[in-house]
């Protein structure tokens, strides 16, 4: 029973051009969404996070878009860089009081930009 | 200068055995976690400690003991290791405070023959 799904394992971009990677939840007493950029052999590091009293946040060349009436929200990277290649994970967290830390990750979409 | 440093980074081990797995930030953050990212790939978290006191244990076996000597360390102790077991356990922490996101360790990888 997958709270957070991103159902596509693997992305590949070109250069310059955008990259949206996708994440469906099901929960929805999830309050606060968060995007992870992982490469290998590292731990993830935060990207970009979203309250969900909000339905954009955007940071330079990322951008999130909640669309809570959905459970789904989207990480636009433009214009994308080979550097960004990496696998990204989609987290949520619930409102039930928990430690601020306790979130829920999708599986993760690997990402490649290719020069 | 890492913030988040775990060590060792590589553990392999026996069926039975009891192993460690060291972590120690110096973000001054009051909250540390153990996550564990299994063979599929998902992330989910065994344990959180804030100021000692142990406020999340997602139902791990209680052969998985955190063991915090003080708020810089969260260590994690596994007794009679279980092929099971096998996974990559990541150490992060964060601030107390609305929203604050985790920093993450870079992991480490037990594999257990």
């Amino acid at each position: 029973d997958q709270q957070v799904k991103q159902n596509s394992p693997s992305l590949s971009v070109q250069e310059g051009r955008i990259s949206i990677l996708n994440c469906d939840y099901t929960n929805s007493m999830f309050d606060y969404f968060l995007w992870y950029k992982k490469y290998p052999a590292e731990g993830p590091t935060f990207l970009i996070s979203i309250s969900s009293i909000k339905d954009k946040n955007e940071d330079g060349r990322f951008t999130v878009f909640l669309n809570k009436s959905a459970k789904h929200l989207s990480l636009h990277i433009v214009p994308s860089q080979p550097g960004d290649s990496a696998v990204y994970f989609c987290a949520a967290r619930g409102n039930y009081g928990g430690s601020q830390g306790n979130l829920i990750f999708g599986k993760g979409t690997k990402l490649s930009v290719k020069p | 200068d890492t913030a988040v440093s775990q060590t060792p980074k590589y553990l392999v081990t026996q069926m039975g055995n009891d192993k460690s797995i060291k972590c120690e930030q110096n973000l001054g953050h009051d909250t540390m976690y153990w996550y564990k990212q299994d063979s599929k790939k998902f992330l989910k978290i065994m344990f959180s400690y804030n100021n000692k006191e142990l406020i999340i244990n997602e139902t791990v076996p209680n052969r998985f003991s955190p063991k915090s000597p003080d708020k810089a360390h969260l260590n994690l102790h596994i007794n009679s290791l279980e092929l099971g077991d096998s996974a990559v356990y990541f150490c992060a922490s964060n601030q107390g405070g609305e929203n604050s996101p985790l920093h993450f360790g870079n992991g480490t990888r037990l594999t257990v023959t």
